[in-house]
């Protein structure tokens, strides 16, 4: 069975720093991309980032170009969210989503994990 | 960035009515859309891929369909195990980008 597991959101300051990660299991990791969507309290879905399966193509929306670094290690199936320079829109349920096999769809989504960027 | 626009954004309907959700490119996209159902609390779900595609699992009561610039999400005939937010995501162009959601309440 296909599991992702978020771990590592929590309260910040403005200007604060989180790590995110999100440990997969029941499949092949290494295999697939993988991405951060997100959602603002009461909001609609926001993609964030995706990585490339050997971590050498990553992408970004424009409004955390710069602050967010998505990453990966494969050795142990996680996938990381790197979040400097926090902002209080950044405040959300962060999801990580695993990219399907025949096309650029979401098929699989970890139960999500929650930052608040707040002074 | 290439918008996308959800109508209705919240409907109300019986059980057993064909529902119908309307999501609008703002510029051609081919068939790359997506549709996800979210229930309160929930991670989204994939339903629909390609415009037109059920996903492995999801109920024949889901349809997809449109290309270009229109597309289209039906219910065939609604359940109550249906009520949640319907969002379509196009993956043409970077950023993705959702539409705005359309939340379906049983009336």
């Amino acid at each position: 069975e296909v599991q992702l597991v978020e771990s590592g959101g929590g309260l910040v300051q403005p200007g604060g720093s989180l790590r995110l990660s999100c440990a997969a299991s029941g499949f092949t990791f290494s295999s697939f991309w993988m991405s951060w969507v997100r959602q603002a309290p009461g909001k609609g879905l926001e993609w964030v980032a995706s990585l490339k399966q050997d971590g050498r193509e990553t992408y970004f929306v424009d409004s955390v170009k710069g602050r967010f670094t998505i990453s990966r290690d494969n050795a142990k199936n996680s996938l990381y969210l790197q979040m400097n320079s926090l902002r209080a829109e950044d405040t959300a349920v962060y999801y990580c989503a695993r990219r399907g096999s025949y096309s650029q769809y979401f098929d699989y989504w970890g139960q999500g994990t929650l930052v608040t960027v707040s002074s | 960035d290439i918008q996308m626009t959800q109508s209705p954004s919240s409907l109300s309907a019986s059980v057993g009515d064909r529902v119908t959700i309307t999501c609008q490119a703002s510029q051609d996209i081919s068939n790359h859309l997506n549709w996800y159902q979210q229930k309160p609390g929930k991670a989204p779900k994939l339903l629909i891929y390609d415009a037109s595609n059920l996903e492995t699992g999801v109920p024949s009561r889901y349809s997809g369909g449109g290309s270009g610039t229109d597309f289209t999400f039906t219910i065939r005939s609604l359940q109550p195990e249906d009520i949640a937010t319907y969002y379509c995501q196009q993956y043409d162009t970077l950023p993705l980008t959702f539409g705005g959601g359309t939340k379906v309440e049983i009336k």
